[in-house]
């Protein structure tokens, strides 16, 4: 069965800084492999997703993400955080029929 | 515009009764889904529907209960049986069941349910 781990619970950045949030999954063969943002009190809204191809993925709000087979990870990015990115984040691999998510990371953000 | 509509936003419910969610689409997907989150584990998978008249059981289904009798609707009831019922609760749809699509689910703004 496949999983997630995401391995920050919280994460703190200054308003301007550069964003890495950390995603490693465990899938048997070639994941497919998403990013989703959620504000308090919202669904889910998807930043990016990655089925095949390049590696380096661009979604929405300015966000990246990059695929690295040989670490199992998706790591999410953004060069320059704005206050409005402060939400919790998910990061999540699909099986046959269903998603698998991680338990998410909180980004706060500093002025 | 097109979404899924979760309804009510806040729902209470006393102990012993049997509540239901509705959730409804405008999107034309086949798939629809419904996962509960607690604060701190992520999203776990209860029920999902790949196709109208059909429902899978997902990770933590025990007390709880779905039908799919429309295309637009995948209504969820949570029973009594559920002994701890208190979350948030979201629906979400996806043009067909197979992730490989390369079409991803997307989410209603939930429904928070607490217990009296």
């Amino acid at each position: 069965a496949q999983s997630v781990t995401q391995p920050d619970i919280h994460i703190t950045v200054s308003e301007g800084a550069s964003l890495e949030l950390r995603c490693n999954y465990s899938y048997g063969a070639t994941p497919y492999l998403f990013w989703y943002v959620q504000s308090p009190g919202q669904g889910l809204q998807l930043l990016l997703k990655y089925f095949s191809g390049d590696t380096l993925v661009q979604g929405i709000k300015g966000f990246e993400a990059e695929f690295k087979r040989s670490q199992s990870s998706f790591n999410l990015r953004k060069p320059s955080v704005h206050w409005s990115d402060a939400a919790e984040y998910f990061c999540a691999v699909a099986g046959y029929s269903t998603l698998t998510f991680g338990k998410g990371t909180m980004l706060l953000v500093s002025p | 515009d097109g979404g899924i509509t979760q309804s009510p936003k806040y729902l209470f419910r006393k102990e012993g009764q049997n509540v239901t969610l509705s959730c409804e689409q405008n999107l034309n997907h086949d798939a629809m889904y419904w996962y509960r989150q607690d604060p701190g584990q992520g999203l776990r998978l209860i029920y999902y529907s790949q196709i109208v008249n059909d429902f899978q059981k997902g990770d933590i289904a025990e007390g709880y209960s779905v039908s799919r009798e429309k295309k637009e609707s995948f209504p969820l009831t949570v029973t009594s049986a559920q002994k701890n019922p208190t979350a948030f609760y979201l629906c979400a749809s996806s043009i067909t069941g197979k992730v490989d699509s390369n079409q991803p689910q997307h989410f209603g703004d939930g429904t928070r349910l607490s217990i009296l």
